[in-house]
């Protein structure tokens, strides 16, 4: 089985650029989650979807950014305007109650340099 | 709130040497406890995972953790280094709806 599927795997852009980060979630999974890894600040969870809703954006720094879930097979999390402090590993993930006994499967990771 | 600490984070051990990495949890609740290992460049990958079944819970690549919830822990180890160990080591307790809470991490260097 295909595991989590994000893109890009790495993204320079220049301050200012909006960028879009995608995830596909494990076929079945009915949660999903974006989370972000700074050497600072280690990983924090930015949001998490359960059905395609948004559950929990509480971790989501500012408005700047935002998170879709259009269908159950994809997710977008978007900055806009993207800033260098943004720079660091977006890991999407997904799990299923039924399916995996709430194991948590990662992505490999957007790695996001802003410049 | 559920919470995890995970002390030193750089921990160096020699080939063939025992590996210890120390996780306590803080858990209002029975908890479900997992540790994640990170390859240089690489996503996060479930080395094992404990849920109220057997408190010794074996995984991949040789490791093992033992849950003790008198001492709200859940340490990982494995008898006998390899240099492919190397790596960060991530303990985690999921909370409410499948979220997870991450430790700090440890980075584990192995030596000649």
């Amino acid at each position: 089985d295909a595991g989590v599927i994000q893109s890009p795997r790495h993204e320079v852009t220049e301050m200012g650029q909006e960028v879009t980060l995608r995830c596909k979630p494990i076929s079945g999974h009915d949660y999903l989650f974006w989370y972000r890894q700074t050497m600072m600040r280690g990983l924090e969870l930015l949001i998490y979807f359960n059905n395609n809703v948004p559950i929990d954006d509480s971790g989501m720094p500012e408005d700047r950014f935002s998170a879709k879930m259009p269908n159950a097979s994809f997710s977008t999390l978007k900055i806009q305007p993207s800033e260098p402090r943004d720079s660091a590993v977006y890991f999407c993930a997904s799990s299923s109650e039924r399916f995996s006994g709430n194991t948590i499967y990662f992505g490999e990771g957007s790695w996001l340099t802003v410049v | 709130a559920q919470s995890v600490t995970q002390l030193g984070s750089h921990v160096s051990v020699s080939e063939g040497a025992l590996v210890l990495l120390r996780c306590n949890y803080s858990s209002s609740v029975p908890p479900y406890l997992f540790w994640y290992v990170q390859y240089p460049n690489q996503g996060l990958q479930l080395l094992l995972k404990y849920t109220s079944a057997a408190t010794l819970v074996k995984g991949i690549n040789g490791f093992e953790a033992e849950f003790k919830k008198s001492e709200t822990s859940f340490h990982l180890t494995k008898p006998s280094a390899h240099m492919s160990d190397a790596a960060e080591y991530f303990c985690a307790v999921v909370y409410g709806n499948n979220r997870l809470a991450f430790g700090k991490g440890n980075q584990v260097v192995v030596i000649p």
